[in-house]
């Protein structure tokens, strides 16, 4: 009965490849979003992403691409990975309405090497 | 963006009440204030959120002045499983989330 879930959990990998983690949430939510939260602990929203619209935040590479399937999925899509991409990226959801209140997933370690 | 303020840790011990407050001086009239705990490893979770006076639940409390310039975030009896980062956050609903920026938060150590 997870809420938001992310798979895979833990990811290591050389420097170039191309990887992806996958989000599911069975909230019924409208809105997902994904953050990186970096080595100094800093959570820096990436995407914000409903069936209308995707929101991007400025700082973000275009080496990043969110995939939405469907309304209850949103995967990240990472190209050419940089050493710098290393991080726990985060996965979250809520209403459109609510963007204030998200439900987070248990996050995705990536390492590049 | 409205930025916040936090002490960037605290120490405590159980069964003591703990206040982290959180300033906020450009606040904007749209703005709520949301309140997240992180424990190690694990996703933020969404504690309380308020838009002025008191709000409760059955987690914490949020006090927030008349000004809204501050918010003060209540731990009543912390244990140690309270030990976690605490966000403060300040931002409208527009733009999907994107006006909702967490900072480095405070850490807050609960000791037996």
């Amino acid at each position: 009965d997870t809420a938001v879930s992310q798979t895979p959990k833990y990811l290591v990998t050389q420097m170039g490849n191309d990887k992806s983690i996958k989000c599911e949430q069975n909230l019924g939510h409208d809105t997902m979003y994904w953050y990186k939260q970096d080595s100094k602990k800093f959570l820096k929203i990436m995407f914000s992403y409903n069936n209308k619209e995707l929101i991007i935040n400025e700082t973000v590479p275009n080496r990043f691409s969110p995939k939405s399937p469907d309304k209850a999925h949103l995967n990240l899509h990472i190209n050419s990975l940089e050493l710098g991409d290393s991080a726990v990226y985060f996965c979250a959801s809520s209403h459109a309405s609510s963007v204030e209140t998200q439900y987070f997933g248990p996050g995705t370690r990536l390492l590049v090497l | 963006l409205a930025k916040t303020t936090q002490p960037i840790s605290m120490d405590s011990y159980e069964g003591q009440e703990v206040n982290i407050t959180c300033s906020h001086n450009n606040i904007a009239t749209n703005d709520y204030i949301t309140w997240y705990q992180q424990f190690p490893s694990q996703g933020p979770r969404f504690i309380i959120q308020g838009y002025k006076t008191k709000v409760t639940n059955e987690v914490a409390s949020l006090f927030i002045p008349a000004d809204r310039k501050s918010s003060t975030l209540s731990l009543p009896r912390v244990s140690l499983s309270d030990t976690a980062v605490y966000y403060c956050l300040v931002g409208d609903k527009d733009n999907y989330g994107q006006n909702f920026v967490f900072g480095p938060g405070t850490r807050l150590s609960v000791l037996p």
